[in-house]
């Protein structure tokens, strides 16, 4: 199975930029490298999906490495509501529901 | 909302009972997922449907089973709980249509207590 690497937890501040790294290193060619997060009480939430270039909607960026075997979930500016854990998983071309494995994610602090 | 509802949102049972949950949506999609999640274990996939009567297993399905008879509808079944079943359970959708890349969309979950 493709895995991923997060760390556990990491801090922020408010309105300052948050890099979340996730190491994918046995990802293969077509995979696609997915981003949910989770707050307090709710189901995880689509953040942000790719597969090669850097990728950019209205929640995050993400920024994936020329090998493919790291990504990078950027929030430009973090708030207080940003405060959850964010998975990284890898969904394979497959498409087998099997794959769709969630790690234990980062739990993201940001601190007023 | 990605219009999908589970039912009941929390549930206290005793050990040995039958215990079915229910995930409804009305986004017409072909995969729907059943997860559970745990502390230090994150989500695991229990079961999963890629469309009406057409299902099949996950990593955790000891001790589930599931139906579908309807596209909106994704049942969940503990044919006899036990306390190890005590979890947060999650439904979610895919639209599959969409290519192999689509996101899935979840629920808020079921909290499940077996006594």
């Amino acid at each position: 199975d493709a895995k991923t690497t997060q760390p556990n937890s990491m801090e922020s501040n408010e309105e300052e930029p948050v890099h979340l790294p996730c190491n994918h290193s046995t990802i293969s060619g077509t995979d696609y490298i997915h981003w949910y997060r989770q707050l307090p009480s709710q189901g995880p939430e689509y953040v942000i999906h790719g597969l090669t270039s850097n990728v950019n909607n209205r929640m995050a960026s993400l920024a994936i490495a020329e090998d493919r075997k790291s990504s990078t979930l950027i929030l430009h500016r973090a708030t207080l509501r940003d405060a959850a854990v964010y998975y990284c998983i890898l969904l394979i071309s497959s498409g087998s529901a099997r794959q769709l494995t969630f790690g234990s994610g980062t739990q993201l602090t940001v601190l007023p | 909302d990605a219009g999908i509802t589970q039912s009941p949102r929390h549930k206290v049972t005793e050990t040995g009972t039958p215990v079915t949950l229910r995930c409804h949506q009305t986004e017409n999609h072909r995969y729907m997922y059943w997860y559970r999640q745990d502390p230090g274990h994150g989500l695991r996939l229990i079961h999963y449907s890629y469309g009406v009567k057409d299902t099949d297993k996950g990593e955790v399905s000891d001790g589930y089973s599931v139906s579908r008879s309807k596209t909106e509808d994704f049942l969940l079944t503990l044919e006899s709980a036990t306390s190890s079943q005590t979890s947060v359970y999650f439904c979610a959708i895919r639209d599959r249509e969409r290519g192999y890349n689509s996101p899935l969309h979840f629920g808020n979950g079921t909290r499940l207590t077996v006594t």
